[in-house]
């Protein structure tokens, strides 16, 4: 089965761009099948989602963080990546990269069915 | 924005009675319902989408119900293993997918 791993830096300091990797293993990052998206979760709260990309760079963002928010893919390598300009303490949380599966005979709709193990990001000043 | 509402937020049952949670969405997401297990240091693992449909070789003692605005997972026979913490998610109307605050499933 496809595995993730969420890499970079633990520590960000306030102001600066938050920037993790995920790795896909055992699958194709390249499949019309999946978009790949980031969720976040900060510390004892719940899940709120980033953003997401498909393989061929068409991505979509939260708009509470489209205005500081990047995220790209390398079908290469089979990885994407976010970059969250202008870091706060108010984004520490555990982040996850997830694969996002088309609904059967439905397109437009993904729900998450792989996760990786999640990042630890602190935010410091 | 679709807002997600669990509730309760804690639900205290005994091992080996049923547990039902419920989720709420605040216009209709049609079937577009996932409901996600996460315990204490792991990453949410899929237990069921589509509203009804078990992921992969989740136990027939998990099932979900519903569709519009109102969704249920139960859970029968509670074992050991799956008192942790669930989320319900909205894939209708995206963007943004939205997630529920969580229901934490506790041993009585």
């Amino acid at each position: 089965q496809v595995q993730l791993q969420e890499s970079g830096p633990g520590l960000v300091k306030s102001s600066e761009t938050l920037s993790l990797t995920c790795t896909v293993s055992r699958g194709s990052i390249s499949s019309s099948y999946y978009f790949w998206g980031w969720i976040r979760q900060p510390p004892g709260k719940g899940l709120e989602w980033i953003g997401s990309i498909y393989y061929n760079g068409g991505a979509y963002y939260n708009a509470s963080l489209k205005s500081r928010l990047s995220i790209s893919v390398d079908t290469s390598k089979n990885q994407f990546s976010l970059k969250l300009r202008s870091a706060t303490a108010a984004d520490t949380a555990l982040y996850y990269c997830a694969r996002q599966k088309q609904k059967t005979a439905a397109p437009g709709f993904y729900y998450f069915d792989y996760w990786g193990r999640g990042r630890l990001v602190t935010v410091s000043s | 924005e679709i807002v997600m509402t669990q509730s309760p937020a804690t639900l205290s049952v005994s091992p080996g009675e049923r547990a039902t949670l419920s989720c709420r969405a605040s216009q209709s997401i049609n079937s577009n319902l996932a409901w996600y297990q996460q315990k204490p240091g792991q990453a949410p693992s899929l237990l069921i989408y589509d509203a009804s449909t078990r992921a992969t070789d989740v136990p027939a003692r998990f099932s979900g119900s519903g569709s519009g605005t109102e969704f249920t997972l139960t859970i029968n026979s509670l074992q050991s293993e799956d008192f942790a913490v669930y989320f319900c998610h909205q894939y209708n109307n995206w963007p943004p997918y939205t997630f529920g605050q969580g229901t934490k499933l506790e041993i009585k």
